[in-house]
């Protein structure tokens, strides 16, 4: 079945980076994009962008644009995103999710990583 | 960017009783190739990620049960819940993925009378 496992939870302070992982199982890696989104504590879902496994491209919120990297490991079938410059406005669950079997691309999320929780503080 | 407005913030609905959200786009999300909308539903329920419900705006994801149900054109959609269960307790978002910035709306918590 298709599973996302994301990395666990991390301290950070105020400027530094942290990378989060998605490790991917139960599928084709290379079919599918991996969009990635985040939710500060009580607050709504943020689009940050998306990666496409297959060929590397990105495309990033604009919110973010400067600060975010997305890249993956096609061997372990893993995606990541590295944000930097942090700040507590950055403090959140970081989700990665994929489209339904019926799309590849759209953005429609149906597969949920379990959420990386960040904490940014000093 | 698209601007996803949903309504109500919030409400409280007698188990067995209909649930309507609204979501009401800041531009058309019609998609041309399919003549369909790009509009999905989501329910999240704490500490969990959110769970596809909807998407293409009517089309229920594989395994929801079927007194969800969505609709809408234009720029207004809504997501009905036709008999209300005490697990569909959760907060609900509406998302737009027409455009390169997928946009969500702010969230609906829906409660028990």
């Amino acid at each position: 079945q298709v599973q996302l496992v994301q990395s666990g939870a991390e301290v950070k302070k105020p400027g530094a980076s942290v990378k989060v992982s998605c490790k991917t199982s139960g599928y084709t890696f290379s079919g599918y994009y991996i969009f990635w989104v985040r939710q500060a504590p009580g607050q709504g879902l943020q689009w940050m962008g998306w990666i496409n496994p297959n060929s590397g491209d990105t495309d990033y919120a604009q919110n973010f644009q400067g600060r975010v990297t997305m890249t993956r490991d096609t061997v372990t079938r893993t995606a990541y995103m590295e944000l930097r410059g942090l700040t507590s406005d950055d403090t959140a669950v970081y989700y990665c999710a994929r489209d339904p079997t019926v799309s590849t691309s759209e953005g429609i999320l149906a597969y949920w990583g379990q959420g990386s929780l960040v904490t940014v503080s000093s | 960017d698209i601007v996803m407005t949903q309504s109500p913030d919030s409400l409280a609905v007698t188990l067995g009783e209909r649930a309507t959200i609204n979501c009401k786009s800041s531009q058309s999300v019609l998609y041309g190739p399919k003549n369909k909308h790009s509009v999905a539903w989501y329910q999240q329920k704490p500490g969990q990620p959110p769970k596809l419900l909807i998407y293409w705006a009517s089309t229920r994801d594989s395994g929801v049960p079927d007194r969800f149900s969505g609709s809408g054109s234009g720029t207004d959609f809504t997501l009905t819940i036709s008999s209300l269960q005490p697990e569909d307790v959760a907060v609900y978002y509406c998302q737009q993925y027409q455009s390169s910035l997928r946009t969500f709306g702010q969230g609906t918590k829906v409660e028990i009378k």
